[in-house]
Formats: C-alpha cells, sequence, structure tokens
C-alpha cells in the first residue's frame, strides 16, 4: 500500500492569489494524478503523469498546471484562484505493472 | 466512449445485513479493470475491490465481494453483515483498456451514499 501525503488539507484563499497544492509519494510510483471533486459528485481527472517530465491534461479542462521534475512529487498549481475552484482535489499513484490507484486525503479549498 | 452508471443516490442497510451497490459500465474494450472505492465523510479515498476483465472468477476482500457479469456489463459491489463503519460514498470507477493506449485512467460514476442503521 502506498503512502501518499497532501498538504494543505484545508485552504481558504481569496480570489486572485497564487496557489500549489502539494503531493508527495514515497513508493517510487511513475504514475501519478490529480482529481477534482465537488461536492457529493464523482471524481473528474484533471491532470496525470507517466513520470518524470510527462504530464497530460485529462479528461476534465482545468485552469491548474503541473509539473513532475521528481518521480516523488507532482504538485498542483493556480496561478490566479478564482471561487469556480472551489472544490477538493485528490492526489493520486499507481506502481509499476499494477492497476490500483492509491489515493492521498485530499485538499478541500475554498476559493472567497 | 467508456461509461460508468450507478442508479443508485442512497441506499439504507441494517447492521449485520447484507448490501449490494449496484454498478453498470461501458466500454467497447476488451481489456478493463472494475475498482470499488469508498469514501468516508472525511473525503479521502480507499480502495476496495479490483475486478479485471479476464478475471474468471469474482474478486473478494473479506466482507467485500464483487459481482461481476461481463455478459450484462454489470459490476456490483456485494457487501457482507454491514458494520457501522461502513457507513460511506461508495464510487464504481473503470480503468481505461489497452485500445486507449493503456493510460490507466480510471473514470468514475456519481456514486451511491450508504448509510448502515443500527
Amino acid at each position: 500500500e502506498a503512502d501518499i501525503y497532501q498538504t494543505p488539507r484545508y485552504l481558504v484563499i481569496g480570489t486572485g492569489k497564487k496557489i500549489t497544492l502539494e503531493c508527495s509519494q514515497t513508493m517510487g510510483h511513475d504514475k501519478m494524478y490529480w482529481y477534482q471533486q465537488d461536492p457529493g459528485m464523482e471524481l473528474h481527472l484533471i491532470h496525470y503523469s507517466y513520470g518524470v517530465n510527462s504530464t497530460e491534461k485529462g479528461d476534465l479542462s482545468s485552469e491548474s498546471t503541473v509539473s513532475r521534475i521528481r518521480t516523488e512529487h507532482f504538485p498542483l498549481t493556480l496561478e490566479s484562484a478564482r471561487p469556480s475552484h472551489t472544490s477538493q482535489y485528490l492526489c493520486a499513484s499507481t506502481p509499476t505493472r499494477s492497476y490500483e490507484q492509491y489515493f492521498g486525503p485530499g485538499t478541500r479549498l475554498t476559493v472567497t | 466512449a467508456q461509461k460508468i452508471t450507478q442508479t443508485q443516490p442512497g441506499m439504507f442497510v441494517q447492521e449485520k445485513e447484507a448490501v449490494t451497490l449496484d454498478c453498470t459500465y461501458d466500454t467497447s474494450d476488451q481489456s478493463y479493470g472494475l475498482f470499488w472505492y469508498k469514501q468516508p465523510s472525511s473525503g479521502e479515498m480507499i480502495f476496495l475491490i479490483y475486478q479485471g476483465s479476464y478475471d474468471e472468477q469474482n474478486a473478494t476482500e473479506g466482507r467485500y465481494s464483487l459481482n461481476f457479469q461481463k455478459a450484462r456489463k454489470s459490476a456490483n459491489l456485494v457487501i457482507s453483515a454491514s458494520q457501522l463503519g461502513d457507513s460511506a460514498m461508495y464510487f464504481c470507477a473503470m480503468r481505461e483498456g489497452r485500445s486507449s493506449g493503456a493510460t490507466n485512467k480510471l473514470i468514475f460514476g456519481t456514486g451511491t451514499l450508504l448509510a448502515v442503521q443500527p
């Protein structure tokens, strides 16, 4: 089982601020993912990565960006937060030759 | 296009009874996988069980079993001997198959909120 960490767990921030949501995993998993989930709704993939220097946009269009400079780290950045970005953001990873996605605890973002 | 359908927005079950959560899927891929995740009110996603499309046996993990009916494209989750701690949102998800590039991306259903009553 993977150890996946997300910080912060909760964030309340004003419109226009730049924010970075952190995601780290300690198991050396090559594939990592970011999902967005509105309250009581399904998860939608917004970004994924197959490895270092590999990032792709997911099925749901997002104004956020990601980077993968190190295997264990997959941060998500919003250059200018807006109330429409209020949501929960979940990070996940998958080991090589496996299908199971292990999730972090999530970051609940509120933009006022 | 791949799609997951969960038709039960909410379910009630008495403690110690079994409950079935429905999930149907749509895909043209021959190779795919189906997952169930549990999401308590705290928000984290907890992996419960996985079924590959070529697996002949239904997957089981403790009190969880997956009733896989390939011809009907259904992958229902059965929870036996429900416990109060089972109260949560349950999501069915599908892994895209090899024809989509083996991205391993997951497509989620809308979830079923299960309430276990004492």
